[in-house]
């Protein structure tokens, strides 16, 4: 079955980096989108990055576009984020989700997320 | 990149049916049939529950559907039952370079 654990999360800083990881199972790594979506205490959920199936293409939303890298391993079927210039808002709590199977633009698969304070 | 619009609260008694809406423009809900409804309880990871718009993914109950009309999509929970209380969230398809964006969320009591 598929199984999605986060990782990496901590208190940082504001200005410092953090990397957090994604290991996967249960599928085959190489043949799906996989998603960081991060959510705030007590507020809504957030759209963060995408890496395409094949790794070619990377998209980021505007709040951290510039900052924050989304890569993976596939020897490892590792999935990353790094996160630099942390700020107060990127608090939240990060999950990294997998598409659906025959539907490339839902997340059918979920973590249960790993938590990330930024503050001083 | 705006987040798509939801009620804050929905409700209905067991049985009853409750819909939320989600609306966005025509760049992202109404652009595209990529629209995706998610239901999270407490402390709980999102779950999937409706895709490309209307489809139901194996093992979601036939209460809950999904339709589009222009720029708002609509999740419809029929026969509420006390489980089905939760937070859903939509989310669509932005283009753009293959982004995203969900909606802003919507509690729903069971009363």
């Amino acid at each position: 079955q598929v199984q999605l654990v986060e990782s990496g999360g901590g208190v940082v800083q504001p200005g410092r980096s953090l990397r957090l990881s994604c290991a996967a199972s249960g599928f085959t790594f190489g043949n799906y989108a996989l998603h960081w979506v991060r959510q705030a205490p007590g507020q809504g959920l957030e759209w963060v990055a995408i890496l395409s199936y094949d790794g070619s293409h990377k998209s980021y939303a505007d709040s951290v576009k510039g900052r924050f890298t989304i890569s993976r391993d596939t020897s490892q079927n590792t999935l990353f984020l790094q996160m630099n210039s942390l700020r107060a808002e990127d608090t939240a709590l990060y999950y990294c989700a997998r598409q659906h199977t025959s539907d490339w633009s839902s997340l059918a698969h979920w973590g249960q997320g790993t938590l990330v304070i930024v503050s001083s | 990149q705006s987040a798509l619009t939801q009620p804050p609260s929905a409700s209905g008694s067991p049985g009853q049916s409750v819909t939320i809406s989600c609306t966005g423009t025509s760049s992202d809900v109404g652009g595209y049939n990529y629209v995706s409804w998610y239901q999270q309880h407490p402390g709980k990871a999102p779950k999937l529950m409706i895709y490309e718009v209307s489809k139901r993914p194996s093992g979601v109950p036939d209460r809950f559907s999904g339709s589009k009309s222009g720029n708002t999509a609509s999740l419809t929970v029929s026969g509420l039952q006390a489980e089905d209380e939760g937070d859903y969230y939509c989310n669509s398809y932005a283009g753009s370079n293959n982004r995203y964006v969900f909606g802003t969320g919507t509690k729903v009591t069971v009363l």
